[in-house]
């Protein structure tokens, strides 16, 4: 256990379905960021929220809809999503942002849309 | 932004020592060089941080040279249980401002008995 959970660590998704994406963490944390990570590619940066701001936003399609409640929790909304969007999502946090280090990472939720 | 390269992929064998060179060319002066490591359907996780010279913790010892622009990450006496992706970031670690941390594609290191 990190100290940044995610829930659920898996999910099966039609096209047409909503779904969320849960993240938590209680390590005092003031930044938290969504990270998508395709088979053999490198990790791609979604959001960022940093002290419950969203202050990144890198191109995502607006099928997928961050939403960050407080500090501790981070949700990632995904409706009408394509086959293409399966692939394993990250949540982390750090101390602050920008960070150098101390990113903590969740285990992920492996999402695969049908 | 700091660029980093590193080498796609490994091979090694249990109990040897194992180095990966990262090539930051770019380095700012307030940078610092994290690694992490990723297993399989799992997030990547912190294994160790240096500004110059040599840092060691339990696991890992991560060597720099004076002029920064490359680090080396050295994992004494492997295991299979190392077999992961070993990732080299470089960004500001003193004040939280300034250059924004970038995953590359990493380098994939496979143990073998």
């Amino acid at each position: 256990e990190t100290g940044v959970t995610q829930t659920p660590r898996h999910l099966v998704m039609g096209m047409t379905n909503k779904k969320s994406l849960k993240c938590e963490q209680h390590l005092g944390h003031n930044a938290m960021y969504w990270y998508k990570q395709s088979a053999k590619k490198p990790l791609e940066l979604m959001f960022v929220y940093s002290l419950e701001e969203r202050v990144e936003n890198n191109s995502v399609p607006s099928r997928f809809s961050p939403e960050c409640p407080n500090s501790s929790h981070l949700f990632l909304h995904l409706h009408t999503l394509q086959p293409e969007d399966s692939a394993l999502y990250l949540c982390a946090s750090s101390q602050v942002y920008p960070t150098g280090s101390g990113y903590t990472f969740g285990s992920g939720t492996r999402l695969t849309v049908v | 932004l700091a660029k980093t390269t590193q080498p796609i992929s490994m091979d090694s064998y249990e109990g040897q020592e194992v180095n990966i060179t990262c090539s930051h060319n770019n380095i700012a002066t307030n940078d610092y060089i994290t690694w992490y490591q990723q297993f399989p359907s799992q997030g990547p996780r912190f294994i160790i941080q240096g500004y110059k010279t040599k840092v060691t913790n339990e696991v890992a010892s991560l060597f720099i040279p004076a002029d920064r622009k490359s680090s080396t990450l050295s994992l004494p006496r492997v295991s299979l249980s190392d077999t992961a992706v070993y990732y080299c970031l470089v960004g500001d670690g003193l004040t939280g401002g300034g250059n924004k941390l970038t995953f590359g594609t990493g380098t994939q290191l496979k143990v073998e008995l």
